[in-house]
């Protein structure tokens, strides 16, 4: 079974500027999910996605962040513009619906803004 | 308010020993807990995972143990191999439905010594 694909894995851009990551999640798996993970922290949720819909976004800074995920399948997140304290490693994961199954994540894309 | 707590950023361990790598949670709604395995530059792998109903949970070398009114739970890797070296995250979640959210700990770096 191929894994989650996550693109770009490093970017850096300067603070105001924009960014794109974009996210391919397991085949079937209708769950999935962002993840920003600063250094020295665990992954924190900042988005789910139950198909094409939002289950939770209650962590996301909205006036900057923004996810979609079309058609249920492929995902992106941007971020606009960016802020110093972005810099992280933004995890995309995800699941099979329902039950306590666990994630599978993504290789990661790593954001630093200077 | 960091509800998943691991309290010990590292751990150096002999290879052939017992590895005790611990986490403290402060939500009582949590009822299902999952230990996340992650090497540099890769997303995290699902490890193993326990359920409030139980009190142990054992895969080949990896036992996860659960008490409830302390609010803790350990993972043991035994015996310890090169191999498992690497940063070991908590994870809780609760069981309502078609929401999988989990919260991280910050992490335990575990070097195993050859």
């Amino acid at each position: 079974e191929a894994g989650v694909a996550q693109s770009p894995r490093y970017k850096i851009i300067e603070k105001r500027q924009s960014v794109a990551f974009w996210c391919n999640p397991i085949s079937g798996h209708a769950t999935l999910y962002w993840y920003q993970q600063i250094l020295g922290q665990g992954p924190k949720l900042l988005i789910q996605f139950q198909n094409n819909g939002v289950v939770d976004d209650s962590q996301l800074p909205k006036d900057r962040f923004s996810a979609e995920r079309l058609k249920g399948v492929d995902s992106t997140l941007k971020i606009q513009p960016a802020k110093l304290e972005d810099s992280a490693v933004y995890l995309c994961a995800s699941s099979p619906f329902g039950g306590n199954s666990p994630l599978h994540f993504g290789n990661g894309t790593r954001l630093t803004v200077t | 308010d960091q509800q998943v707590k691991q309290n010990s950023p590292s751990l150096s361990v002999q290879e052939g020993r017992i590895s005790i790598l611990n986490c403290d949670y402060t939500n009582s709604m949590f009822d299902y807990f999952l230990w996340y395995k992650k090497y540099p530059a890769e997303g995290p792998t699902f490890l193993i995972s326990i359920s409030s109903i139980k009190d142990k949970n054992e895969d080949g070398r990896f036992t996860v143990f659960l008490n409830k009114s302390a609010k803790h739970l350990s993972l043991h890797i035994v015996p310890s191999q090169p191999g498992d070296s690497a940063v070991y995250f908590c994870a809780a979640g609760g069981s309502n439905f078609g929401n999988e959210k989990l919260t991280f700990g910050t992490g335990t770096r575990l070097t195993i010594i050859p």
